[in-house]
């Protein structure tokens, strides 16, 4: 079955420290992938995706995701994290079927 | 403002009782998702519907059905409740479906509480 791996469920950082969240999937074919954050208190709201093209894509806020076939692995990066970005951060695929399928979440804390 | 709408936000209720859960989806999208998310299992998804037809569905118990009406708007219902069911429930909705998906919206989520 189609599964999603976020490697770090919790991750605290200082302020102005680099971030890397790590994504794996299970799917062989093609897929879109996406990352979505959810503020506290707020609605998950999309933060980017690939369908295709260069796999290093650019999002919302300095987050950019880098999509490495070989590896199944859609990691999320920021060279350098605000007290802001403190949310709970989610990786997301949709494969050959309907279904879009989240990991667990990695919830993400800046220290001011 | 994601433009899904989801009521109630917060419902309290006892084991054994069934309630419903509601969702707007954005204007002009036809596809629309429920997602159960508790502390300890994640974002789990439950089923689609697009158009009105079911199209996919996850880890969905028998208790929990739903369903997509003509004007779009979706219901999910949850009966004989057991406190292992509060968690806060989510609506999406997107344009297409299947590899057209593209961004899910997300509403605000109906929480709900079993006691």
């Amino acid at each position: 079955a189609q599964s999603v791996s976020q490697h770090n469920h919790h991750v605290i950082l200082s302020e102005a420290a680099s971030l890397e969240l790590g994504c794996n999937y299970s799917y062989g074919g093609t897929v879109n992938l996406f990352w979505y954050v959810q503020y506290p208190g707020q609605h998950l709201q999309l933060l980017l995706k690939y369908f295709s093209g260069d796999p290093l894509v650019k999002g919302i806020k300095g987050f950019e995701a880098e999509f490495i076939k070989s590896k199944f692995s859609f990691n999320l990066r920021k060279p350098s994290v605000q007290w802001s970005d403190t949310a709970e951060y989610f990786c997301a695929v949709i494969s050959g079927g309907f279904k879009t399928i989240f990991g667990a979440g990695t919830r993400l804390f800046v220290k001011a | 403002d994601s433009g899904v709408t989801q009521t109630p936000k917060h419902l309290i209720t006892a084991t054994g009782q069934r309630v419903t859960l509601r969702c707007s989806p954005r204007s002009g999208d036809l596809s629309v998702y429920w997602y159960q998310q508790s502390l300890d299992q994640g974002l789990q998804f439950l089923i689609q519907y697009y158009n009105g037809e079911e199209r996919a569905k996850g880890n969905i118990l028998e208790r929990f059905s739903a369903q997509q009406f003509p004007d779009l708007h979706s219901e999910l219902n949850l009966s004989s409740l057991e406190l292992g069911d509060s968690a806060l429930y989510f609506c999406a909705s997107s344009v297409g479906q299947g590899m057209n998906t593209g961004e899910l919206f997300f509403g605000e989520g109906s929480r709900l509480t079993v006691l």
